[in-house]
């Protein structure tokens, strides 16, 4: 079963807003990955952050993680229509992954 | 750009027939793996190996099975392929990058219907 759990589920937004998704996770990790999925493709890698690691940006992204909460935070900055698809936290533990169950972000042009 | 590939990228089969979805990568990865995603709901590890001749079923119960005969390839087979099993398989691949990372890279996923 899934152990990773997002909020929201499913998000809309006006371009340029922001958009701030949430992961949290049951075990502890060494590393957490967020991934996009634009519907009916593969996952694309996004960002990684290890679990030493508090927050970490990437162009409009920025990921933060509370190892002590067991939760991370994506937020995507000055959204685009080209944003809009679902988004997946992937923890890693010794050699395991686990997938969140993904928000789906849409981005209203 | 990772290097790993699917195929068939959409396949319609009759019930009762065996299927083989392949899964290749170039990047030398020890570590590869087949997730199941029914549409709009989240992925679920079916198979996964950490090199050649290791296999181990994942979390979520599935009728394929997988081979690991060579590092490169990592092919998932239904003997009998049932309307259950529709759904989207996307195979992926990750090797140590160091301090304990491991990047996760995908394939672009492979459509199955079965009528």
């Amino acid at each position: 079963s899934q152990q990773g759990e997002e909020d929201p589920q499913a998000l809309s937004i006006q371009e340029g807003e922001n958009a701030t998704m949430n992961c949290s996770y049951k075990t502890s990790i060494n590393n957490l990955q967020w991934y996009r999925q634009n519907s009916g493709r593969g996952l694309v890698h996004l960002i990684l952050i290890r679990s030493n690691e508090r927050e970490k940006h990437s162009g409009r992204l920025r990921v933060t993680l509370d190892t002590s909460k067991k939760s991370s935070s994506l937020l995507i900055t000055a959204s685009r229509a080209a944003d809009t698809a679902s988004y997946f936290c992937v923890s890693e533990r010794y050699q395991k992954v686990t997938f969140g169950t993904g928000t789906k972000l849409q981005v209203i042009p | 750009e990772a290097d790993i590939y699917q195929t068939p990228r959409y396949l319609v089969i009759g019930t009762g027939k065996k299927i083989t979805l392949e899964c290749s990568q170039t990047m030398g990865h020890d570590k590869m793996y087949w997730y199941q995603q029914d549409p709009g709901m989240e992925l679920h590890l079916i198979h996964y190996s950490y090199g050649v001749n290791s296999t181990e079923k994942g979390d979520l119960s599935s009728e394929s099975t997988v081979s690991r005969i060579r590092t490169e390839h990592f092919p998932l087979t239904l003997e009998s392929a049932r309307p259950s099993h529709t759904s989207q398989y996307l195979c992926a691949s990750s090797d140590e990058e160091g301090q304990g990372e491991n990047t996760i890279y995908f394939g672009e996923g492979s459509w199955l219907t079965v009528v």
